[in-house]
């Protein structure tokens, strides 16, 4: 089956940019979707499509695909961005794959 | 805006069987254009997909699971469910329902309910 890997954590101070890649084989062959975890709270959709922003979901947050890394981007991070991250694509076109998830600490 | 809302006991015994229901609103589970999932995620861990079933009935499951899940529709209540047989400590988790925004095999899970805790204790 299709693995995806992600970095455990990231650390970032306010104000700076969080980059969070999601590795798998080819991945630029698939679409990848990234969502956003609070303690307690289901996922939130922040990218879809490698690159596209659901409606809602602020600029500063940006994604991109090529190779064998996706990266979702955080620009200016906030305090409010602390949560845990994970990725998403499609093994075949049966089975949703999740990332390992990557905790962003906002130091 | 659609919504998504798990229920069912949040305590099930050892080789039980687990079931949980997910009401959808603002939305109709007989559309055409989107998949009905189940995802899970154990106490401190990642997501995992457990099945997702069409308008049509039709549904595909994560073969880890084997044979013990079952995911169903009824239209008539616009909802959605999943039984989950002979549990153990290890099917203990919050159990997610999400409607996948598209087409399967390429779309992303654009709702999601607000997790169910399910705890697997005698």
């Amino acid at each position: 089956s299709y693995v995806l890997t992600q970095p455990p954590s990231v650390s970032v101070v306010p104000g700076e940019t969080a980059r969070i890649t999601c590795g798998g084989d080819s991945i630029q062959s698939k679409s990848v979707h990234w969502y956003q975890q609070k303690p307690g709270q289901a996922p939130v959709l922040v990218i879809n499509y490698d690159s596209d922003r659901p409606s809602g979901i602020p600029e500063r947050f940006s994604g991109s695909n090529s190779g064998n890394t996706a990266t979702l981007t955080i620009s200016r991070v906030e305090a409010g961005d602390e949560a845990d991250y994970y990725c998403q694509v499609w093994d075949s076109s049966t089975d949703p794959v999740f990332g390992t998830g990557t905790k962003v600490t906002v130091l | 805006q659609v919504k998504l809302q798990e229920s069912g006991p949040g305590l099930v015994k050892p080789l039980q069987t687990l079931s949980l229901t997910c009401t959808v609103s603002g939305g109709s589970i007989s559309s055409t254009l989107y998949y009905w999932s189940w995802i899970r995620q154990s106490p401190g861990r990642g997501l995992e997909w457990l099945g997702y079933i069409y308008h049509t009935g039709g549904t595909f499951n994560n073969l880890s699971l084997k044979s013990r899940i079952t995911i169903s529709l009824d239209t008539s209540k616009n909802q959605f469910s999943l039984k989950l047989t002979s549990v153990t400590a290890a099917d203990t988790a919050v159990y997610f329902c999400a409607r996948v925004g598209g087409t399967a095999g390429n779309s992303p899970f654009d709702y999601w309910g607000q997790g169910a805790l399910v705890t697997v204790s005698s």
